[in-house]
């Protein structure tokens, strides 16, 4: 059983809409989330990260955490067409402790923006 | 923001021959370097953590024998490929966590990856 899952893609959304990106994992002891985008052939790229349960919102992204139901969400809004590329939801452990940065990453989900 | 350097960014080798990967911290002291491999539509692996001056960790089903790392330095982890083969071809990634890295703010600083062929 994969240790982080993400919804099945590839997502494709109008340019200006909403894109919804779902991921859910399995460690209760996960304490650090982060979502990445990567381009084809290029390194992750840091979009959020989150610990607490509850929204933050940097821009047009915002995180979700649910912690109870081990889940984590990255919102997109006013979606444009350079935001298409894979999306990588990680988790970690405790941000204090020693194996902070250790990423456990999901498969990705490709987004497709059209105009 | 801090930077990761790797090098080389790409890299073409014959079977059976090693290869060295290297990752540089460029502004930061990386106190922890994680070596991550990803196959061509897959996500990232973590194969091993690397600490200053200490054996590297590896994760299950990682060949330590044949994936050498090397943290010899606060500014520099190898990553040595041992008699490559073409099961080998991947993108290999480093990342790297720093000693005044604020925790609170969960950068973790990834390098621009190198892309390794074995024929």
């Amino acid at each position: 059983q994969k240790e982080v899952e993400q919804n099945s893609g590839p997502l494709s959304v109008p340019e200006g809409a909403i894109a919804s990106l779902n991921c859910t994992y399995s460690d209760r002891g996960s304490q650090s989330f982060f979502w990445y985008r990567q381009y084809s052939g290029k390194s992750p790229e840091l979009i959020m990260f989150i610990y607490s349960n509850g929204d933050k919102e940097d821009g047009r992204f915002t995180a979700q955490l649910n912690k109870a139901s081990q889940y984590v969400s990255l919102l997109i809004r006013d979606s444009q067409p350079s935001d298409s590329a894979t999306y990588l939801c990680a988790v970690g452990a405790n941000a204090g402790g020693t194996s902070y940065g250790k990423l456990t990453f999901g498969q990705g989900t490709i987004l497709t923006v059209h105009p | 923001g801090a930077v990761v350097s790797q090098h080389p960014s790409w890299v073409i080798c014959k079977s059976g021959t090693s290869v060295k990967i290297e990752c540089r911290s460029l502004d930061f002291q990386a106190t922890t370097m994680f070596w991550y491999r990803q196959f061509p539509k897959q996500s990232l692996m973590l194969m091993a953590t690397s600490n200053e001056g200490s054996k590297a960790t590896y994760e299950q089903g990682v060949e330590k024998d044949k994936f050498l790392i090397n943290h010899a330095s606060l500014t520099l982890s190898t990553l040595t490929v041992t008699s490559a083969h073409p099961e080998d071809s991947s993108f290999y990634i480093c990342s790297a966590r720093g000693r005044g890295t604020p925790r609170q703010n969960g950068e973790l600083f990834f390098g621009e990856g190198s892309r390794l062929t074995v024929l």
